[in-house]
């Protein structure tokens, strides 16, 4: 069965600290594709990142880096020097390859960047 | 390019009364999905439409719950003889044709529902 689990409820950092939020996700298939969205105090989900299950090369984009490693399952993603914007709920979502390519989300991470 | 849209943005109806939800894609997308999501959860995926055809349905989604893309354009999610459990935020998402972007869903700002 498919399921993705983020342990950490809640965590809470000073802003510049450096945070990494763990993903860990189960699933039969061999192909699929893992996400991070971020829902900022205004709802919307943003997408952050797509990633296959073929390509194991850790991924950074400015502040953010995700760290893919498919022996212990997990998908963790790191914030570099936090800032308060950072401040949000945090999905780390799997998506079989199957005909709907549904998501399936994991409880979330709430991220608090205290100034 | 406007992202997705939906309509309304919160509603609050009394318990067995229906209520009726419209979600209007990205243009040119050609899938749609519903979520549900409570409080302190992630969102929960509900049913799936390529153009106008509803291919996949969630168990979540109850006899009482219906969802149409006529013309494969703007869809709507119904529910009928709302129920407190239903309290929610509803949120739609659409994703590009492009095999591989398929997988990338783009959300809008969902509908909170509030059944009292």
């Amino acid at each position: 069965a498919q399921k993705v689990t983020q342990a950490q409820t809640e965590i809470s950092v000073v802003e510049k600290e450096d945070v990494t939020l763990d993903c860990v996700y189960e699933t039969r298939d061999t192909t699929y594709y893992l996400f991070w969205y971020k829902q900022p105090p205004s709802g919307e989900l943003v997408f952050l990142i797509r990633r296959n299950s073929f390509d194991e090369q850790n991924e950074i984009s400015g502040r953010y880096s995700w760290n893919f490693q498919k022996s212990t399952s997990s998908f963790n993603f790191t914030i570099t020097a936090s800032q308060v914007v950072d401040s949000a709920v945090y999905f780390c979502a799997l998506s079989e390859v199957d005909s709907s390519y549904k998501l399936i989300f994991g409880s979330g991470t709430r991220l608090l960047v205290r100034p | 390019d406007t992202g997705v849209s939906q309509d309304p943005r919160h509603k609050i109806t009394k318990r067995g009364q229906n209520v009726t939800f419209r979600c209007d894609p990205i243009s040119e997308h050609n899938r749609l999905y519903w979520y549900r999501q409570t409080l302190g959860q992630g969102p929960e995926f509900l049913t799936y439409f390529q153009n106008e055809a509803q291919l996949e349905k969630s168990r979540l989604l109850s006899d009482r719950f219906s969802a149409e893309r006529p013309k494969g354009s703007f869809s709507t999610l119904e529910i009928q003889r709302t129920e407190q459990g239903d309290s929610a935020m509803y949120l739609c998402a659409s994703s590009p044709p492009d095999r591989e972007s398929s997988y990338e869903q783009y959300f809008g700002p969902g509908t909170r529902l509030t059944v009292t």
